[in-house]
């Protein structure tokens, strides 16, 4: 199976600050790869699919990049109802896997 | 909207049975492979099964390979997940999600997620 690590494991920022996160691949999954948030006791959504494409209705401050083997997810001005924590995720292969999550929180 | 809602969760002893169901509504249900994902506070997110739009093609995890199986059917918009001979690490909060491509294939992304259903494995 294929190992997705993500950095850091938490994370606090500021109202209006910005964020970044990594992911990392055990081996090349090409674009493969999806960013999920979640909410305290909700389901994750899908924010970002092939490795920068916004989903339809996720506000332009989420933005992804990476190719190959490591990835960057970033929020910019960072608004209180994106606390919550962010998952990779990659389908290359099978079966498709999932970073171990970031958690955001507030300075 | 497209919505699922997940059901059939509870606590059961190791070695018993439990049958999840998934309630799909607001989307062509039969145009789309369905899922089923589970979360664990150790595990993490892991993928667990996918059944294809027609209902022929099943994939599974190999952690639940010939214990659990997964099932739809699109007259009534429902899934469901057979799970047999339970193990203590199977307990985990269990969604089902909509595969990402219509009538494209099995992309194994997820669009839309139940709300989860909770199943607690334990004597």
């Amino acid at each position: 199976d294929i190992q997705m690590t993500q950095s850091p494991y938490f994370l606090s920022a500021s109202v209006g600050g910005r964020v970044t996160i990594t992911c990392q691949a055990s081996q090349d999954i090409g674009n493969y790869l999806n960013w999920y948030q979640q909410k305290p006791g909700k389901a994750p959504e899908l924010l970002i699919f092939d490795a920068s494409n916004l989903q339809t209705g996720v506000p332009s401050r989420f933005s992804g990049s990476g190719s190959g083997t490591h990835f960057t997810f970033t929020i910019s001005n960072l608004q209180p109802e994106d606390i919550a924590t962010y998952y990779c995720q990659q389908y290359d292969d099978l079966p498709p896997t999932f970073g171990p999550g970031t958690k955001v929180d507030f300075k | 909207q497209v919505q699922l809602v997940d059901s059939g969760g509870g606590v059961v002893q190791p070695g018993r049975s439990l049958r999840l169901s998934c309630a799909a509504s607001g989307f062509s249900f039969r145009k789309y492979a369905i899922h089923w994902v589970r979360q664990t506070p150790g595990k993490g997110l892991e993928w667990v099964a996918v059944v294809s739009e027609d209902g022929k093609n099943r994939y599974y995890a190999d952690s639940v390979k010939g214990r659990f199986i997964i099932s739809r059917d699109n007259s009534k918009n429902t899934l469901s997940l057979q799970m047999n001979n339970l193990r203590t690490e199977d307990t985990a909060v269990y969604y089902c999600a909509r595969d990402a491509g219509q009538l494209a294939g099995i992309t194994y992304y997820f669009d839309y997620w139940g709300q989860g259903t909770l199943v607690t494995v334990s004597s």
